[in-house]
């Protein structure tokens, strides 16, 4: 599976203010997905993000708040804006590789940046 | 209804025991299913995949999938204590997306 870093691993901030967490991965893929963890529960998708296009974003999430750029196949950026207490999470992305199944792939996830919100 | 449900637990299993979790899913399109393991303050890691109906084996792991009842299970056989940790049930909904159980929380007692 391929290698994935993120970038902060950890940040506490200031409500109002934004925050860009950047994902590295060692090989070229062509899906990355960011996800996010709320204290407690469980993984949830925020958006879909391949090269060259806009990001699709899942129900209850917008561009405006978390936009989202991936300029070649290695990396992507999530932008978490004009932050509230209740964006603290951890911020996960994620790729497809290894196993190509039937039906989709598995995913690999980075080690996660833990925001916390003040 | 959850597109993917658990039982968050917490399971607590005594060391050498079979740990088994499960899952359940609401749309009977589904066709792959996977098991992640998340220690505290860790991100989740992929331990077990499958797509078939039946038992799939690696090492001391068992995933099960019975399509007809939507279910998907992990046994862990010769529990350890570094076993203990949150199981993420996963299934892929649609073309690509990837949703998760609410997880459950996995003790092994030495």
């Amino acid at each position: 599976s391929a290698v994935i870093s993120q970038k902060p691993s950890r940040d506490i901030c200031q409500r109002g203010t934004s925050l860009t967490i950047q994902c590295q991965v060692d090989s070229q893929v062509t899906m990355m997905f960011w996800y996010r963890q709320q204290p407690g529960q469980s993984l949830t998708l925020i958006a879909t993000a391949n090269q060259g296009s806009e990001a699709t974003y899942e129900s209850g999430f917008v561009i405006d708040k978390f936009p989202i750029s991936r300029p070649n196949l290695t990396f992507s950026t999530l932008t978490v804006s004009n932050m509230s207490p209740e964006d603290s999470s951890i911020y996960l992305c994620s790729v497809e590789g290894g196993v190509v199944l039937p039906f989709g792939e598995t995913q690999y996830f980075g080690p996660g940046t833990r925001l916390l919100v003040l | 209804q959850k597109e993917v449900e658990q039982n968050s637990g917490p399971l607590s299993v005594p060391e050498g025991a079979i740990a088994s979790l499960n899952c359940t899913y609401s749309d009977r399109g589904s066709q792959s299913f996977f098991w992640y393991r998340q220690y505290s303050g860790k991100s989740p890691e992929l331990i077990m995949f499958i797509y078939s109906n039946g038992d799939k084996e690696d090492g001391r792991f068992t995933a099960q999938l019975n399509k007809a009842s939507q279910y998907v299970s992990l046994l862990i056989r010769d529990s350890q204590p570094s076993d203990s940790a949150t199981y993420l049930c996963a299934v892929i909904i649609g073309a690509q997306k990837l949703v998760f159980g609410q997880g459950t929380r996995l003790t092994i007692n030495p």
